[in-house]
């Protein structure tokens, strides 16, 4: 299985705050990556796909980048509601799996 | 637009069978691949499998030897069912529309194995 390991498992952040994620792959999963917004007891909701497609209806605010086995995601401007757990999930391997995990917070 | 609806039983008993349905609306289940989902109690997200609407199939290793998918069509809805199930099973149940990136997702149903 292809291990996906995210960093920080944890951040807080001011609104406002540029705040990047990064997801690292145990092996090469091209460009073969998604990444998910999860709110306090909600279902995921995708926001990028194939690395760095914005899906669509989602704020411009919200991108990704990277291939290979490195990963970013950015807010750029970070939002109130913007609080939640956010989670990659690769693609290119099955079985897919998905990161552990970064929760945000506000500061 | 496309709208999923899980259902089944909240509480199973340790051994049995766990059984749910995804119920799709606002569109047909036809043309697309459909994938369940897991996730524990305060944990992350695990991927189950996933259904193409011609039945064809891809399960996770880990739960294959108990696991089946299926998909019924003309209710335009897919189902799972896990085997012997044990508490490490109890966790809120997504369907998602998709294989590869998935979206959208029902709200989710928590089953809870216990005797």
């Amino acid at each position: 299985d292809i291990q996906m390991t995210q960093s920080p498992s944890s951040l807080s952040a001011s609104v406002g705050d540029r705040v990047t994620i990064t997801c690292q792959a145990s092996q090469d999963s091209r460009k073969s990556l998604n990444w998910y917004q999860q709110k306090p007891g909600k279902a995921p909701n995708l926001l990028i796909y194939d690395a760095s497609n914005l899906q669509t209806g989602v704020p411009s605010r919200f991108s990704g980048s990277g291939s290979g086995t490195d990963f970013t995601f950015t807010i750029s401007s970070l939002q109130p509601e913007d609080i939640a757990t956010y989670y990659c999930q690769q693609y290119e391997n099955l079985p897919y799996t998905f990161g552990q995990g970064t929760k945000l917070e506000i500061k | 637009q496309v709208q999923l609806q899980e259902s089944g039983p909240g509480l199973v008993r340790p051994s049995e069978t766990l059984s749910l349905t995804c119920t799709v609306s606002g569109g047909s289940i036809s043309s697309h691949y459909w994938t369940w989902i897991r996730q524990p109690p305060g944990k992350g997200l695990e991927w189950i499998g996933y259904i193409y609407y011609s039945g064809s199939t891809n399960y996770n290793p880990s739960l294959k030897s108990r696991l089946t998918i299926s998909v019924d069509t003309s209710k335009n809805r897919f189902s799972l069912r896990l085997s012997s199930v044990t508490a490490a099973d109890t966790a809120v149940y997504y369907c998602a529309r998709g294989g590869s990136w998935l979206d959208p997702w029902g709200l989710g149903t928590l089953v809870t194995v216990s005797s």
